[in-house]
């Protein structure tokens, strides 16, 4: 069975730019989180949906966005990118909510 | 708030055995996990265990869970050179009926011959 696949796998932009990386979760799978992680850093987390409703949120500006769609796939949206945003994000996918996720290879944001 | 800690770094000889160590602040975390990065790559579960659990095995895994302390470890028997990669501890809470993986900073593993 496919893991959870995310695309693109790289991805460069430039500031003030938007960007959107999209995720499909494992089969059966009806809960995707998002996660930021820089160079040296765990991940941290962005977004939580689940059955394509936000369960989750973290401390990141109202430019990131994200939704699911009635096939479970999601897509993160960033706006007006900033070098910071230099990063790999992490999809994840489970069951439900509390259950253990599983992890995609991320896709590499690169903002010049 | 709550926060997740690990070394940074761990250094091992092939064969041995590996200890990699977590401390974690919130009392009401449900379950706690091992995760794995090899580079570029994301993160593979390794395993997990629940809050109720002093202990679990899974082959060459061991975790340890000591909750009066808030410690958790994850022991690799018989480390091989495949092993290397950084360990990242979590825990996961229920704040608001969502489960979110809070994640320390990673334990970079080095398995040398």
């Amino acid at each position: 069975d496919a893991g959870v696949t995310q695309s693109p796998t790289h991805l460069i932009k430039t500031r003030g730019q938007h960007v959107t990386l999209r995720c499909s979760p494992i089969s059966g799978h009806k809960s995707v989180s998002w996660y930021q992680q820089v160079l040296g850093q765990g991940p941290q987390f962005i977004f939580q949906y689940y059955e394509k409703e936000e369960r989750g949120r973290g401390n990141f500006p109202d430019r990131f966005s994200a939704r699911q769609f009635p096939n479970y796939s999601s897509e993160l949206n960033v706006n007006a990118l900033l070098l910071g945003d230099s990063a790999l994000y992490l999809c994840a996918s489970s069951l439900v909510p509390n259950q253990p996720q599983h992890f995609g290879d991320g896709t590499r944001l690169s903002i010049l | 708030g709550e926060d997740v800690e690990q070394s940074l770094f761990l250094s091992v000889r092939e064969g041995d055995s590996s200890v990699i160590n977590c401390t974690y602040t919130d009392s009401s975390s449900t379950y706690l996990y091992w995760y794995k990065q090899e580079p570029g790559a994301g993160l593979q579960l390794l395993t997990y265990i629940f809050s109720n659990m002093d202990m679990k095995q899974d082959q060459r895994l061991t975790v340890l869970l000591n909750k009066k302390d808030k410690h958790l470890s994850l022991r690799i028997a018989d480390t091989q050179t495949g092993d290397s990669a950084i360990y990242f501890c979590a825990e996961s809470m229920r704040p608001g009926g969502s489960y979110i993986p809070t994640f320390g900073r990673g334990t970079s593993l080095i398995v040398h011959p």
